[in-house]
């Protein structure tokens, strides 16, 4: 059982550039989360799914977007990169259930140079 | 809004050592309330939850209790080996309608020595 994959681990881009982060679960969870951890400042939402075909706003959504057309899999979408943008990127997914946790991938770490 | 503080680290320890991690909360209503671990290179991993006032999270040693009094769910170990060095985040959990919202403390960074 592979849990959340993500992929790139790691990945340089130029200002400007865009890139899609890929999230994958097989756990048949409902609710998909993309989260950006920058140091000293703890997780903050992007976007959130409920189900597939339903996505979401969380805290700090501008400069991205997201897609859910299937229930495993959530890519996160940069068009226009910038040095702002330079983070880890952390996905997750969680069973429905209102104290379920969220299991996580390990993280794309991204910088914009 | 809701939100979390953590003790600020890096918090150095000896093997065997007593460890205590403090979190307190700012939140209305009921909360469930998360500690959760993230070991180098790695995504964050469950380490153990309280749902309601009063309940009592464990797992691999650690607990921690959720105390509405006085807002805090403060992570302890009666003795930390070096495996534990990681960070720690503790996080405030809340059922919204279009799905749970977790909200995180900044993490603290624990490094257990020799």
């Amino acid at each position: 059982n592979a849990g959340v994959t993500q992929t790139p681990k790691f990945r340089i881009l130029k200002i400007g550039q865009s890139m899609t982060l890929q999230c994958t679960q097989d756990m048949n969870h409902n609710y998909m989360y993309w989260y950006r951890q920058d140091p000293g400042m703890g997780l903050k939402l992007i976007y959130y799914s409920v189900g597939a075909g339903i996505t979401d706003k969380g805290e700090v959504p501008n400069g991205y977007n997201v897609s859910r057309s299937t229930t495993e899999d959530f890519p996160l979408r940069l068009e226009l990169a910038a040095p702002s943008q330079t983070s880890v990127y952390f996905c997750a997914s969680r069973p429905t259930g209102s104290n379920q946790p969220q299991h996580f991938g390990d993280g794309t770490r991204l910088s914009i140079l | 809004g809701d939100s979390v503080t953590q003790m600020e680290g890096p918090v150095t320890l000896s093997e065997e050592a007593f460890l205590t991690i403090n979190c307190t909360y700012t939140a209305t209503g009921y909360p469930s309330l998360f500690w959760y671990v993230q070991y180098p290179g790695e995504g964050l991993q469950l380490l153990l939850k309280a749902t309601k006032a009063d309940d009592k999270g464990s797992n691999k040693g650690f607990e921690a209790t959720y105390r509405k009094e006085t807002t805090s769910f403060h992570l302890e170990k009666g003795s930390v080996q070096v495996s534990d060095s990681a960070v720690y985040f503790c996080a405030l959990n809340r059922v919204t309608g279009g799905g749970n919202k977790l909200t995180f403390g900044t993490g603290t960074q624990l490094k257990v020595e020799l």
